[in-house]
């Protein structure tokens, strides 16, 4: 298995501004991703973390709202950008070592946004 | 796009009795994967199925692959206090394999 720690784990900021949020992989993972999950309903994936190249990201979700890096094989960052009530809201990293294996979910952040 | 229906959304239970609940698609999966979210948590993998017709069994929880590929079903047996949470249905969309869809989640409350 692999442990994820994600840093917040929760926050509450003032609209317009931005926050970062940290994602750590106990293992070298292949793939990382990046999802929401909005109060009371199921998880929606923002993106796709590519290490060394830019994210991939689903439709409805850009970079400028949500740039995000992965510089290395354990490591990503997601940041939520002019933040608006509406981004309230949990965001969850997770890693999955290989493409047949099973996909690993961090605790979640979550974010309030006043 | 792929899309997974969740049933029922929500299920207030006697301790001891058992669970059921499914999950159906109009697209095929070649994966289904059941997990549960307690409070607090990010989602745990229950149980992982990669066949058409797989049963497979994690202690007190069976889940099918159903044969037409289009749906499973998990169930829970003498459910217990902590059986409480959300649980998931997922699977992975079109032939990425690994970016997952989930369905609405099901709410499971115990009483004691």
């Amino acid at each position: 298995s692999a442990v994820i720690s994600q840093k917040p784990s929760r926050d509450i900021c003032q609209r317009g501004t931005s926050l970062t949020i940290q994602c750590q992989v106990d293992s070298q993972v292949t793939m990382m991703f990046w999802y929401r999950q909005q109060p009371g309903q199921s998880l929606t994936l923002i993106a796709t973390a590519n290490q060394g190249s830019e994210a991939t990201y689903e439709s409805g979700f850009v970079i400028d709202k949500f740039p995000i890096s992965r510089p290395n094989l354990t490591f990503s960052t997601l940041t939520v950008s002019n933040m608006s009530p509406e981004d309230s809201s949990i965001y969850l990293c997770s890693a999955q070592r290989g493409r047949q294996e099973t996909q690993y979910f961090g605790p979640g952040t979550r974010l309030l946004v006043l | 796009g792929q899309q997974l229906n969740q049933s029922p959304q929500s299920m207030f239970i006697q301790e001891g009795e058992d669970v059921s609940m499914n999950c159906t698609s109009s697209s095929i999966f070649n994966t289904w994967l059941w997990y549960k979210q307690d409070p607090g948590e990010g989602p745990v993998l229950l149980i992982a199925l990669y066949k058409a017709g797989e049963l497979t069994s994690n202690g007190r929880l069976t889940a099918q692959f159903g044969i037409t590929r289009k749906d499973s079903f998990l169930n829970i047996s003498a459910s217990i206090p902590s059986d409480v949470g959300i649980y998931f249905c997922a699977g992975p969309r079109g032939n990425a394999g690994n970016m997952l869809t989930f369905g609405g989640g099901t709410r499971l409350m115990v009483k004691p």
